[in-house]
């Protein structure tokens, strides 16, 4: 069993949608959780950041933490054609080090549809 | 504020070679980590760096080696290249201290043929 798990998709959803997109994991002790968007060829950009659990907004995203569930969600209001791209999640234990080892979700591929 | 910068971005090398790779952080930046991406494993880590001292390491082989150099850049070197290695080979920038995020170029597209 991977640590973390995400749906591949491909997830295709109409112009204007809300979409939710998922991780699972299996590591108690991962306190930072992160949320990347990839466009083909490119590197990921980070779109948000969180600490334990708990929700943050950020513009049309808001990222939730429920660590007594082990699971993560990237919301995604009113969804735009840009939005298309492959959605990564990360999270790691900074914990001890401080050093940066994110584990990463394989990804979900987003298409939105105008 | 520049942001990552990856050298090459892109490289075809032949079975048995090396390579090396190039990462510039964002200034001020102290850690680098590197990452392999792929369509079958996606990101998997490989090292990090802070103040050219490695603080952590994947579950890669020997032939993958890294370094950074006092200025904070880093490379990183495959040798005896096999074709899996084709990848997408990325580098995050951080600050390197506690909750502080890890910032992506755009990668190096190694293939090896």
């Amino acid at each position: 069993q991977k640590e973390v798990e995400q749906d591949p998709g491909p997830l295709s959803v109409p112009e204007g949608a809300i979409v939710s997109l998922n991780c699972t994991y299996s590591n108690s002790a991962f306190q930072y959780f992160m949320w990347y968007r990839q466009y083909s060829r490119k590197g990921p950009e980070l779109l948000m950041y969180t600490y334990s659990s708990g929700n943050k907004e950020d513009g049309r995203f808001t990222a939730q933490v429920d660590k007594s569930s082990k699971y993560i969600s990237l919301f995604i209001r009113d969804s735009q054609p840009s939005d298309s791209a492959t959605y990564l999640c990360a999270m790691s234990d900074q914990r001890t080090s401080g050093t940066y080892k994110y584990i990463f979700g394989t990804g979900t591929r987003l298409k939105v549809l105008a | 504020k520049a942001g990552v910068t990856q050298t090459p971005r892109y490289l075809i090398k032949t079975r048995g070679q090396q390579v090396t790779l190039s990462c510039s952080p964002i200034s001020g930046h102290r850690s680098v980590s590197w990452y392999q991406q792929t369509p079958g494993q996606g990101l998997q880590f490989l090292f990090e760096y802070f103040s050219e001292t490695q603080r952590n390491k994947g579950n890669f082989p020997g032939r993958f080696s890294g370094r950074q150099f006092s200025n904070s850049r880093s490379e990183m070197n495959v040798s005896t290249l096999e074709l899996g290695d084709s990848a997408l080979y990325l580098c995050a920038s951080s600050s390197g201290g506690r909750d502080t995020e890890a910032f992506f170029g755009q990668g190096t597209r190694l293939t090896v043929v």
